[in-house]
């Protein structure tokens, strides 16, 4: 079974600055995906970034990265130059196959960021 | 692309009552995917469909739950009867390729659903 874990309930950062948002996951799969998710107020859910098992660069989108560290089976999110926007509940998610195969994506449990002037 | 579209949006129904939660995937996808998410236990994966096939039902909660996929373009997620604990946020989403792909899985906006 897969399983994802955010240590982190709820953080604060001033605007401008980095923060780091850690997931760590236990999986026996080889092959898996790591995502993560942005969840504003209102509800949608908005993906961020994607990192690959077998991908040898950590992810970057713009002012995302994923810090992925494979032997430590973590792949923390690094938002840069913070924004008031960036405000939200943040999910690490993690797609491996599953019983019966197909693209099961666990969630954990979220992080919630307040980004403060 | 209109991306993932759900239907309705809020949803307030007396315990009791049936309810159907619609979705339209993304064009060309051909996995689907159901999700509850409560602040008591999170995003919980209900169904998921390959093809219009359902794979994998294990997170349906109970009998009163059924999904349905009768044609790529449309699923559906009922519940009957409705009770007051199966209010929740449902999301449905939908991809396409390999898991290991790095395809993104989209979500909708979600049916936000109040059983009184």
């Amino acid at each position: 079974a897969q399983k994802i874990t955010q240590t982190q309930p709820g953080m604060f950062v001033q605007e401008k600055e980095a923060v780091t948002l850690d997931c760590t996951y236990d999986t026996s799969d080889q092959s898996y995906g790591l995502f993560w998710y942005k969840q504003p107020s209102s509800g949608e859910m908005i993906f961020l970034i994607y990192q690959g098992s077998y991908d040898e660069q950590n992810a970057t989108e713009g002012r995302y990265s994923l810090n992925f560290q494979k032997a430590r089976k973590s792949a923390n999110l690094v938002i840069s130059a913070s924004q008031l926007g960036d405000s939200a509940m943040y999910f690490c998610a993690m797609r491996a196959i599953g019983p019966g195969g197909g693209n099961k994506l666990t969630f954990g449990t979220g992080t919630q960021l307040k980004v403060e002037l | 692309d209109a991306g993932v579209i759900q239907s309705p949006r809020h949803e307030v129904t007396e315990m009791g009552q049936e309810v159907t939660l619609r979705c339209k995937p993304i064009s060309g996808h051909d996995y689907l995917f159901w999700y509850r998410q409560t602040m008591m236990r999170g995003l919980e994966l209900l169904i998921y469909f390959n093809n219009n096939v359902p794979i994998d039902d294990s997170g349906m909660p109970e009998d009163r739950f059924s999904a349905k996929m009768p044609n790529a373009s449309f699923s559906t997620l009922k519940i009957q009867p409705s009770e007051p604990r199966d209010s929740a946020v449902y999301f449905c989403a939908s991809t396409t390729g390999l898991p290991f792909s790095g395809n993104t899985i989209y979500f909708g906006e979600g049916s936000w659903l109040t059983v009184v």
